[in-house]
């Protein structure tokens, strides 16, 4: 089974506007941690944000806020005025460091184009 | 310095030589990675060293050969690859801590010929 699902392969956003990036995850490990990547064309994975699963709030980075729904298994990004330099694959992950997997686990990605 | 270096950053070589992989960082981190990413494709995790020993091999091909020579640095030795091996492999580290992020470096491009 997919530890992590992302079911969006391509989404579009014009410049300025919010769009969000669907991840949901499936674990027995109670202390869990989730994270999002970006990565540019160039290749670089960039951490852009981390959601303990014991965290009573959503994690928010400057333009970037996670929303978590613990129920609902899901992880969702938020990027809020989306610019230019956005466009990229985005990665949701996973820890599961009860398991002994302190390793990240990816999803598939998600590739956001910002149109001008 | 908040950097992971990999080097080279592209590599070519055929099927019968050895190269080898080279990653570094300076943040005191005691944990590294390798990941292999094919193209389209999410990183998959091959090899984890904490505190200078492998203590997770994903069942890699022993074509393959992971060395931590000390805390900073992380080699990935390679001979008589496949050219399915042809992949980006991203290096990464973290603190040891549960749920530590990673730091990534901007991979080395390989193409096995």
């Amino acid at each position: 089974a997919q530890k992590i699902t992302q079911t969006q392969p391509g989404m579009f956003v014009q410049e300025k506007e919010a769009v969000t990036l669907d991840c949901t995850y499936d674990t027995s490990d109670p202390s869990y941690g989730l994270f999002w990547y970006k990565q540019p064309s160039s290749g670089e994975m960039i951490f852009l944000i981390y959601q303990g699963s014991y965290d009573q709030q959503n994690a928010t980075e400057g333009r970037y806020s996670l929303n978590f729904q613990k129920a609902r298994k899901s992880a969702n990004l938020v990027i809020s005025a989306s610019q230019l330099g956005d466009s990229a694959m985005y990665f949701c992950a996973m820890r599961e460091p009860d398991t002994g997997r302190r390793a990240l686990t990816f999803g598939s990605g998600t590739r956001l184009q910002v149109q001008p | 310095d908040t950097e992971v270096t990999q080097t080279p950053k592209h590599l070519v070589m055929g099927m019968t030589n050895k190269k080898s992989l080279k990653c570094e960082q300076h943040m005191g981190h005691r944990a590294m990675y390798w990941y292999k990413q094919k193209a389209k494709k999410p990183p998959e995790l091959m090899f984890v060293y904490s505190y200078e020993k492998l203590s997770i091999n994903e069942s890699v091909p022993s074509r393959f050969s992971p060395e931590c020579p000390n805390s900073s640095l992380l080699n990935l030795h390679l001979h008589a690859l496949q050219p399915e091996d042809s992949a980006l492999y991203l290096c990464a580290s973290s603190q040891t801590g549960a749920n530590e992020k990673l730091f990534f470096g901007s991979g080395t491009q390989l193409s096995v010929l």
